[in-house]
């Protein structure tokens, strides 16, 4: 049964440095990654998909990497800022078009 | 604008009631998901479709139901049987179930017990 694992559970950093949030995952059987990002009270956006094939996705001061033969992705967040706090989470689609998520990465980016 | 809307923001249910929670998109997908978000935890799925007039079960189905009729609706019934129905409850979609499509989500729908 496919597992995925995010730590640090909780992150907090001052405006302008980097973020690294991690993420692990149990098959390597995958379809495809996605980070999302959860803001309190909400549903989640779409962030990144990085297809098994592919090794990393950028999108602005965004970037994913994917390690499939180690079961391990790591997002990329440059440059802080507060509006970057929110929860991240990662997911693994594997078959039948199912997403099996981390239990998220809390982000606060302190002024 | 196209999107996914879940309704309502707020549900309490009573003991032994069932309660129904509404998700309609615009997007024409034909793949629609549920999932349960328990705190600072993620999400996991209950059921899903991946087209009209057909669903599966996923990883915690018991005590729900869903169905299918229209391809924009996909109401979830959280019945008496689950006995820990409190969470937050998010439904999303996708285009036709294929591999390497993001899902789309609504906002969410906090079920509480009174």
């Amino acid at each position: 049964k496919q597992e995925v694992t995010q730590i640090p559970a909780a992150l907090s950093v001052p405006e302008g440095e980097n973020l690294v949030l991690n993420c692990s995952f149990t098959d390597s059987a995958i379809y495809n990654l996605q980070w999302f990002r959860q803001d309190p009270g909400k549903g989640l956006t779409s962030l990144l998909l990085i297809q098994s094939s592919q090794r990393e996705q950028t999108s602005g001061r965004l970037n994913a990497s994917l390690d499939k033969s180690s079961g391990r992705s790591t997002l990329y967040i440059a440059a802080s800022q507060p509006g970057d706090s929110a929860t991240y989470l990662c997911a693994v689609e594997a078959a039948g078009n199912k997403l099996t998520f981390g239990g998220g990465t809390r982000v606060l980016v302190k002024p | 604008d196209g999107g996914i809307t879940q309704s309502p923001k707020y549900l309490f249910r009573k003991e032994g009631q069932n309660v129904t929670l509404s998700c309609e998109q615009n997007l024409n997908h034909d793949a629609m998901y549920w999932y349960r978000q328990d705190p600072g935890q993620g999400l996991r799925l209950i059921y899903y479709s991946q087209i009209v007039n057909d669903f599966q079960k996923g990883d915690i189905a018991e005590g729900y139901s869903v169905s299918r009729e229209k391809k924009e609706s996909f109401p979830l019934t959280v019945t008496s049987a689950q006995k820990n129905p409190t969470a937050f409850y998010l439904c999303a979609s996708s285009l036709q179930g294929l591999s390497n499509q993001p899902q789309h989500f609504g906002d969410g729908t906090r079920l509480s017990i009174l």
